[in-house]
């Protein structure tokens, strides 16, 4: 399973955008990039995935580098709902073993 | 749609007894997968079900089982309760429409082994 890194913590202004970057260099060439979020005392979340391409949605937006090393999630105008542990987790095989690291804990300020 | 919903919301037990959790899926989910999540962790697979069949399995010991109904519902058993059990346990279901690894996560049970 490809390893990934993701900073402990990050503070963003509400209305502001977060960006949430991750580093899965050893990713495999058919293994998505998925994000989950958790808010506390709640269940994770589906936010988006992507392979190469950029993707967005309702929720935010994927970016991958073109090297497909590294990826950042980006929620346009954070609000204090926002606020959530984010993680990122290679997913390949549509198995649905999702491998859960120590995300990044996204704190919305006023 | 209730969405996946499990039950109890929470659950005390001691050292060496046994405990069933459950799990009902999104409506049009045919696959199970469950998860222990520690304090201050992320979520840790444990085993997921298809067809009423375990297919895949994390690193967890025998005393973890489980079960899949026709209707797709689960349970989550868990026998010889240690403290280091105490836990929020997650269920997720999925679906082939949307792919397996989209998966709709239900609120939890909060577990306590005293």
């Amino acid at each position: 399973d490809a390893k990934t890194t993701q900073p402990p913590s990050m503070d963003c202004a509400e209305g502001r955008a977060a960006n949430l970057p991750c580093n899965h260099s050893t990713i495999s060439g058919n293994e998505y990039v998925y994000w989950y979020r958790q808010i506390h005392s709640q269940g994770p979340q589906y936010i988006i995935h992507g392979l190469k391409n950029n993707e967005t949605n309702e929720m935010a937006s994927l970016i991958i580098t073109e090297d497909r090393k590294s990826s950042t999630l980006i929620l346009p105008h954070a609000t204090l709902r926002d606020t959530a542990v984010y993680y990122c987790i290679p997913g390949g095989s549509n198995t649905g073993k999702l491998i859960f690291g120590q995300g990044t804990t996204l704190q919305v300020k006023p | 749609d209730a969405g996946v919903t499990q039950s109890p919301t929470h659950l005390i037990k001691t050292r060496g007894q046994q405990v069933t959790l459950r799990c009902s899926p999104k409506s049009g989910h045919d696959t199970v997968s469950w998860y222990q999540q520690a304090l201050g962790q992320g979520p840790q697979f444990i085993f997921q079900y298809y067809e009423e069949e375990e297919r895949q399995r994390g690193n967890f010991p025998d005393r973890f089982s489980g079960h899949q109904f026709p209707n797709y519902s689960s349970e989550l058993n868990v026998n010889a309760l240690l403290l280091g059990d105490s836990a929020l346990y997650l269920c997720a279901s999925s679906g082939p429409r949307g792919g397996y690894n989209e998966q709709f996560f239900g609120p939890g049970t909060r577990l306590t082994v005293l």
